[in-house]
């Protein structure tokens, strides 16, 4: 089972929008709507930004929003800032037989 | 709150064998499944093993099954990976993550384990 596909990075300015993707197959991320996003800060355990596609955790900033189209999810940051410096990986459930599979991640850059 | 903590990394020669513990508390841990996800360095992140709250079924990766085996104490609120027949390419920070509703919701802040002659 490939890994998901993610743009290795992306950029943005504070106070700026940026949609991070994460394109698989019809049998993950067209399959199920149990995609996650994790944001990891270097030399930190990943936390858990959003799951089922568009759920938030409590806590996480509604700054941090979710979608999906066919097999490719998308996840949106508005008003970037500073903190939100960081890795991000989608992640997919996909199926009783290969399970979970993670995305390539992206690294995003506040400028 | 949740804690998960782990331990037992450390480095080992290929060949080798090393056991991984986690540690958890602030939650009932024997109602919750349980993951082990690991992480090459500078690398992405790679599921490796879920195991369900009763022990009732285990899945694995490809690239580790036959070699590795995950279990768990509910008595000392504990889950372990055993790693056997250890290859360069294991070489990675292990985390584990507890599981809700087929989502890593909590994480541990992970143990690295090397292997190197």
């Amino acid at each position: 089972q490939s890994a998901l596909t993610q743009p290795a990075s992306v950029s943005g300015s504070p106070g700026q929008s940026i949609t991070i993707s994460c394109t698989g197959t019809s049998s993950d991320v067209g399959s199920y709507n149990l995609v996650s996003w994790f944001q990891q800060h270097p030399g930190k355990a990943p936390k858990l930004m959003i799951y089922e596609v568009t759920k938030r955790p409590s806590g996480v900033s509604n700054r941090f929003s979710g979608s999906k189209s066919g097999n490719t999810a998308s996840l949106t940051i508005s008003g970037l800032q500073a903190e939100d410096e960081a890795d991000y990986y989608c992640c997919s459930y996909a199926g009783s037989t290969t399970f979970y599979v993670f995305g390539t991640g992206t690294k995003v850059t506040v400028l | 709150q949740v804690q998960l903590v782990e331990s037992g990394g450390g480095v080992v020669q290929p060949g080798g064998s090393l056991r991984l513990s986690c540690a958890a508390s602030g939650f009932a841990f024997s109602a919750y499944g349980m993951h082990w996800v690991r992480q090459a360095p500078g690398k992405g992140l790679e599921w490796v093993a879920f195991i369900r709250y009763d022990e009732s079924n285990k899945y694995y990766a490809d690239s580790v099954k036959g070699r590795f085996t995950i279990s768990r104490d509910n008595s000392k609120n504990t889950l372990y990976l055993q790693m056997n027949s250890l290859r360069a390419e294991d070489t990675a920070v292990y985390y584990c993550a507890r599981e809700n509703g087929n989502v890593f919701q909590h994480w541990g802040q992970g143990t690295l384990v090397t292997v190197s002659s």
